[in-house]
Order: structure tokens, then C-alpha cells, then sequence
């Protein structure tokens, strides 16, 4: 079964400090990809990054970045020198070779909102 | 610019009364679903569809009803919503090519059952 856990509701920071969401999942796929997205107030969601199971290389974009640990099943997510644009609700999302068995496409964590004061 | 667009942004309706919620994309993407969003659960898909007249089950299809009579649009039917319904949907779709597809999604109905 596919399950996505982000145990963190919401996270409050002040501007400028880093802050790490994090994203736990389940799979009994070997092959299987992880997703973030972002909802900002205005409510759509901004697709922010794709992984494959195979390629464990973490990856930085700007003050992005993003820790993909296969021996723990976790995917977290790290904002440097954080900024009020940041506030928003994260969410993590998986998807296996079996989603159609499981009649779901993409499996989305509860999310975690996160506030940025400044 | 591609796009998934719904319609209508926000609605406000009581509990019986049918309403339909479009969704339309310019990708010529074959798959498409909704979601629905609520506090504390994240998105559940609803439904979804592979292609044209074809369309399955989702985790929470009960209340709902979808067609897919042309590629590009997938709307979403509530015959007789009741306030448990009341929810943020999204309407997504992707390339069918490879798994590692990302879902490109609507702008959100926020609908409220009275």
C-alpha cells in the first residue's frame, strides 16, 4: 500500500531562518516517484520537484533543497534563509507502478503549512 | 500557455440541487482526475481517466459522477451534493508516456454545500 506522512501540520519561522519539512512514505514498489508541490494562499498548487527512485542525488534550486534518503523512505525538504513569499502549505506526493491496482494516481501527505513571520 | 482550467471558481449551493463542475486542458494530455482537499487529509482522488470514455474509481468516488466524451474535458457532477461534500476540488492532468509524469493542475473550485 502507498502511504505519505508529513507529521509536521504547521511550522511557524521568522524570516531568515532555515526550516525542514518532512516527508516520510511507504511503497513495496522498487521503482516509484516523489513529488512536492506548493499551495500559496492565492490556492493553486505550484508543482516544485520530481524524483525517481534511482537517482538518490539530493538537489538544490536556489534557496531549495531537498534530501532523498531511500534508507530511511523519507524526502524532506529544506528552505534556507527563509521569506515571507515562502508562507504556504507544502505537500509531498507519491506515485508507484501499482497506482492503477490502487486506484490512485498520485498519493498526497496532509500537508504542512508553513508561516513565515517576518 | 498550457493549462488546466475549471469553472467555477467558487460556488455556493444547497443540498439536492445537481451542479456540474468543468474542467477543460490544452496539453492533449490523455490522463486526467480530481481531487478533493480537505483540512488535515490532504487531496484524495476522486476519479480519474486514462483516455477518452474510459474513467475509473478513485479513493473517494461515492457522490460523484465524471464523463470523458472528449479529450480535453473532464467534468465533474454532483447529482445531489450534500454538506459533506463541501470542499477545495482540483481538477489535474498529465502525459500518460512514463510514471514520473507530474500532474498539472487547476485553479481549485472551492464549493460550499449549504
Amino acid at each position: 500500500a502507498q502511504k505519505v506522512t508529513q507529521a509536521q501540520t504547521e511550522i511557524s519561522v521568522v524570516e531568515k531562518e532555515d526550516v525542514t519539512l518532512d516527508c516520510v512514505y511507504e511503497t513495496r514498489d522498487t521503482t516509484y516517484y516523489l513529488f512536492w508541490y506548493k499551495q500559496p494562499p492565492s490556492g493553486e498548487l505550484v508543482f516544485l520537484i520530481r524524483r525517481n527512485s534511482f537517482d538518490e542525488q539530493n538537489e538544490i534550486s536556489g534557496r531549495y533543497s531537498w534530501n532523498f534518503q531511500k534508507s530511511t523512505s523519507s524526502f524532506n525538504f529544506t528552505i534556507t534563509a527563509s521569506q515571507v513569499v515562502d508562507s504556504a502549505v507544502y505537500f509531498c506526493a507519491l506515485r508507484d507502478r501499482f497506482w492503477e491496482i490502487n486506484n490512485n494516481d498520485m498519493r498526497f501527505g496532509a500537508g504542512t503549512r508553513l508561516t513565515v513571520k517576518p | 500557455e498550457a493549462q488546466v482550467t475549471q469553472n467555477p471558481r467558487y460556488l455556493i449551493t444547497v443540498t439536492g440541487k445537481k451542479l456540474t463542475v468543468t474542467c477543460s486542458q490544452n496539453m492533449n494530455h490523455e490522463y486526467m482526475s480530481w481531487y478533493r482537499q480537505d483540512p488535515g487529509l490532504g487531496l484524495r482522488q476522486i476519479y480519474y481517466s486514462m483516455n477518452v470514455e474510459v474513467t475509473d474509481k478513485g479513493d473517494v468516488p461515492e457522490g460523484y459522477k465524471v464523463s470523458r466524451k472528449e479529450k480535453r474535458n473532464f467534468p465533474l457532477i454532483l447529482e445531489s451534493p450534500s454538506p459533506n461534500q463541501t470542499s477545495l476540488y482540483f481538477c489535474a492532468s498529465r502525459a500518460r508516456g512514463t510514471d514520473n509524469e507530474k500532474l498539472f493542475f487547476g485553479s481549485g473550485t472551492q464549493l460550499s454545500v449549504l
